[in-house]
């Protein structure tokens, strides 16, 4: 079964405190490896796509890795404004649509 | 970048009444529609893919008598919310498929559905 798994649930960092969210996943005819970001009442917003293992993708202060098993989601020196959910989905499934995690919910203090 | 319009952003209608939720991709052609329902706290799940020209494929345990999905050009797809009810209150989100670039699947605002 297709299965997409985000941990943790919640972060919480200090202004400038770096970190990182993982993302493992089991998707079957896996085309990519996407990350959004979700801010409160709003639809994702998309960050990257990963396609093979060893990839690796920056955004200003984002930086997003593959494996054969799993993603991660860097933050370097995380300012307030970067907090938001993140969410990570497999790209494939029976319909070729996204399998979404749960999501990391960053909040980051100043 | 692309763009997906969805609308409205929020809604409030009374239990057995329908509601209907627009989709439209603004400067690219959509094959292919999502539509995804997202509960506080959790995260998107898909309901239904919808093709132009073609029944939309529904998945398991989603109603699609209740759930009716149009998408009867390449750039719109419709969701009505049919005689809904206070458990159909969610956040109702579509994304549209553009294989013609890096991040293939773009995705509208969302649609704040609550029924009274």
């Amino acid at each position: 079964e297709d299965q997409v798994t985000q941990s943790p649930e919640a972060l919480r960092l200090q202004e400038g405190e770096s970190s990182s969210l993982n993302c493992s996943y089991t998707v079957s005819g896996l085309r990519g490896l996407f990350w959004y970001r979700q801010d409160p009442g709003k639809g994702p917003e998309f960050l990257f796509t990963l396609y093979s293992a060893g990839e690796e993708k920056e955004k200003e202060r984002l930086k997003a890795t593959l494996t054969k098993k799993e993603s991660f989601l860097h933050i370097t020196a995380p300012k307030p404004e970067d907090s938001a959910t993140y969410l990570c989905a497999g790209g494939g499934g029976s319909q070729g649509n996204l399998i979404f995690g749960k999501g990391t919910k960053l909040s980051v203090k100043p | 970048g692309a763009v997906v319009s969805q609308h409205p952003s929020r809604v409030i209608c009374k239990s057995g009444t329908s509601v209907k939720i627009e989709c439209r991709s603004l400067d690219f052609q959509a094959t292919t529609m999502f539509w995804y329902r997202q509960f506080p706290k959790q995260s998107l799940m898909l309901m239904a893919t919808s093709n132009e020209g073609s029944k939309a494929t529904y998945e398991q345990g989603v109603e699609k008598d209740k759930f009716l999905i149009n998408h009867a050009s390449l750039t719109l797809s419709t969701l009505t919310v049919t005689s809904a009810h206070p458990e159909d209150s969610s956040f109702y989100i579509c994304s549209a498929e553009d294989r013609g670039r890096d991040h293939g699947y773009t995705f509208g605002s969302g649609t704040r559905l609550t029924v009274v």
